[in-house]
């Protein structure tokens, strides 16, 4: 069974360019979530899908971020325009779709976001 | 609002020895879950373990275990016949068991296994 995907490893843009990240979830998952860990500090919540509504976006730093994931299938995260302090690593996780403690997060191996 | 913290950002095992990594918690919610993932380096994090809040019983994956204390708010984790597989970034994490689904976690302890 393949895990969840992320595109790209890596993206090094300028300031005030675009980039638009990619998380495929677990076939089958209806949950998805992303997090970011900017260096040094902890992983923290941005957003949760259930399938393609937003169940939980009360981590979404500014509205220079935009979720999407149209289709419940995968997801994109647009930062317009990126600032420095955007820089870090972008996490997807996905989850089966019933609550509880067996609702465990399986996770991407990240995208890294460097912001010059 | 809930945070975790990992006081150690750094430790060192000895292969074959035993290490625990400390996390502590601070919540007013009685009913939550509790985990600690591994992230190797260059690689996907991975559930180590998880706690459910109302079990006494601390939980134990063959040579990982933790120690629950509940009232303390308490949650560390060790990890015993340490393996050069088990060198990774550990972080510890909250989950409420009602709400929201989403994960809060500790900045995270880098494990170093010298062999």
């Amino acid at each position: 069974e393949a895990g969840v995907t992320q595109f790209p490893s890596h993206s090094v843009i300028e300031k005030g360019q675009t980039v638009t990240l990619r998380c495929d979830p677990i076939s089958g998952h209806d949950n998805l979530y992303w997090y970011r860990r900017v260096m040094g500090k902890e992983i923290k919540f941005l957003l949760h899908f259930v399938k393609e509504s937003k169940q939980d976006e009360s981590g979404m730093p500014n509205n220079r971020f935009l979720a999407e994931r149209t289709g419940g299938t995968y997801s994109t995260l647009k930062v317009q325009p990126a600032e420095l302090e955007d820089s870090g690593v972008y996490f997807c996780a996905s989850s089966q779709p019933f609550r509880g403690t067996l609702n465990e997060q399986f996770f991407g191996p990240g995208t890294r976001l460097t912001v010059l | 609002a809930q945070t975790v913290t990992q006081s150690q950002p750094e430790m060192s095992v000895q292969e074959a020895e035993t290490v625990t990594l400390s996390c502590t918690y601070d919540t007013s919610e009685s009913d939550y879950y509790l985990f600690w993932y591994k992230q190797p380096p260059s690689r996907q994090m991975i559930l180590v373990i998880r706690q459910e809040a109302y079990k006494q019983q601390n939980a134990t994956e063959n040579r990982f275990s933790v120690n629950f204390q509940k009232a303390a708010k308490s949650f560390s984790l060790k990890i015993s016949d340490s393996q050069l597989g088990d060198a990774a970034m550990y972080f510890c994490a909250y989950r409420s068991q009602g709400g929201s689904e989403k994960l809060v976690f500790g900045k995270g302890t880098k494990l170093t296994v010298n062999p």
